[in-house]
């Protein structure tokens, strides 16, 4: 079964500053990739989905952009992080011809 | 908006109650799920309903769908402790490849 890795797990961040989470998979290849944003209390917001080695898609205009350079590597970014990039940021796969979606720890990001 | 929409939107039973909350939707789906998520922790997968299905059951869990309502109840039955966590509704829609997720019922079974 797969396997889904997220860190740091935690992170503060001033404004302005950059940002890079990185998700790695395990057990499966060519898995569709997921990044969500969960603010506290709340449902998940799809950022970005990815169906194969750099093909990004992005779901809300935003301040962040997303990366696949691997077929299960998965990274966001910011150039400039804001106050309301806070949340906590999960990252999820789904495998092929498969239907459900496997989660990881998530990161939660404090950006002050 | 979200495509999902949970309801209630915070649920207290004691152990050993049965817990339902709902589900409701906006467009046609392919499939509903639903997921669970422990305090701080990522999604996990419950269950997944189709389309063509009406109810489904796995362990002490039931849903059920009505897409003439397109709606969707979880039931849990029995409920312990460790049940307590945020249950998430998601659809996914005719386009594949993402899920909607509702904005979650919080779940406090007191011991």
């Amino acid at each position: 079964s797969q396997t889904i890795h997220q860190w740091p797990a935690t992170l503060v961040q001033p404004v302005g500053s950059p940002l890079s989470l990185e998700c790695t998979v395990e057990g499966t290849s060519n898995p569709n990739l997921y990044w969500y944003r969960q603010a506290a209390g709340r449902g998940l917001q799809l950022l970005f989905y990815s169906v194969g080695i750099g093909q990004i898609s992005s779901e809300v205009p935003q301040n962040l952009s997303a990366s696949r350079p691997q077929d299960r590597q998965f990274i966001l970014s910011s150039k400039k992080l804001l106050l309301s990039d806070s949340g906590f940021y999960l990252c999820a796969c789904q495998r092929e011809l498969q239907e459900t979606q496997y989660f990881g720890p998530g990161t939660r990001l404090l950006v002050l | 908006s979200q495509q999902g929409e949970e309801d209630p939107q915070a649920l207290s039973i004691q152990e050993g109650e049965n817990a339902t909350m709902n589900c409701s939707y906006k467009t046609s789906i392919n499939n509903l799920q639903w997921y669970r998520q422990n305090s701080g922790r990522g999604l996990v997968h419950l269950i997944l309903i189709r389309s063509n299905e009406r109810e489904k059951h796995s362990g002490r869990l039931r849903v059920t769908l009505d897409t003439s309502k397109k709606s969707s109840s979880l039931l849990i039955t029995a409920s312990r402790a460790a049940d307590t966590a945020s249950y998430f509704c998601a659809t996914d829609a005719a386009a594949g490849n993402k899920l909607t997720f509702g904005g979650g019922t919080r779940v406090l079974v007191k011991p």
